[in-house]
């Protein structure tokens, strides 16, 4: 089973918007966390945001906030007031577990976002 | 100062060569990772070292070895390149105790050819 799903392969915006990304995650560990990176065109991978499994409060940076359902086990990303630099492929990703294998991610399959003038 | 840096960003080779990506962090995390995003875009882990230690080694052909000459480094040595090997490599380091920031390096694209 697929452990990170993002069924969004495309989404359109209008700058200035307010725009969300899908991300559903399965895990039977009670410890995990959720990432958001951003991919632009250049090619990088830029850490945005991370949601704890444990943090009670959803993740808030700037822009971009986590909504985190965890009963739903949905963790979208919201972008607020978009901006044309906001164009990019965005990647949600989990961390299982405990150990040695804290720092391993598993990705989905990301979302290529368009934001339009 | 970049934070995770790798070399080459760019690499073309032909079929058969040995080739290395080197990868330096400057944020005194103690655990480094190699990620492979192949042609659809999906990234993968490759291998992790944990203060030059290995401890993650997913299914990868053991014509890629890795190497930490210390915690700040994590070196990717390719044997017998075949063009499936053709690929952005990432480079990405964290403090594996809280590791609630992965930071990723710029990639090497690599192409065979």
């Amino acid at each position: 089973a697929q452990k990170i799903t993002q069924t969004q392969p495309g989404m359109f915006v209008q700058e200035k918007e307010a725009v969300t990304l899908d991300c559903t995650y399965d895990t039977s560990d009670p410890s995990y966390g959720l990432f958001w990176y951003k991919q632009p065109s250049s090619g990088e991978m830029i850490f945005l945001i991370y949601q704890g499994s444990y943090d009670q409060q959803n993740a808030t940076e700037g822009r971009y906030s986590l909504n985190f359902q965890k009963a739903r086990k949905s963790a979208n990303l919201v972008i607020s007031a978009s901006q044309l630099g906001d164009s990019a492929m965005y990647f949600c990703a989990m961390r299982e577990g405990w150990g040695t294998s804290y720092g391993k991610l598993t990705f989905g399959q990301g979302t290529i976002l368009t934001v339009h003038p | 100062d970049t934070a995770v840096s790798q070399t080459p960003k760019y690499l073309v080779t032909q079929m058969g060569n040995d080739k290395s990506i080197k990868c330096e962090q400057n944020l005194g995390h103690d655990t480094m990772y190699w990620y492979k995003q192949d042609s659809k875009k999906f990234l993968k882990i490759m291998f992790s070292y944990n203060n030059k230690e290995l401890i993650i080694n997913e299914t990868v052909p053991n014509r890629f070895s890795p190497k930490s000459p210390d915690k700040a480094h994590l070196n990717l040595h390719i044997n017998s390149l075949e063009l499936g090997d053709s690929a952005v490599y990432f480079c990405a380091s964290s403090q594996i105790a809280t590791s609630n920031t992965i930071y990723f390096g710029e990639g090497s694209w690599l192409t065979v050819v």
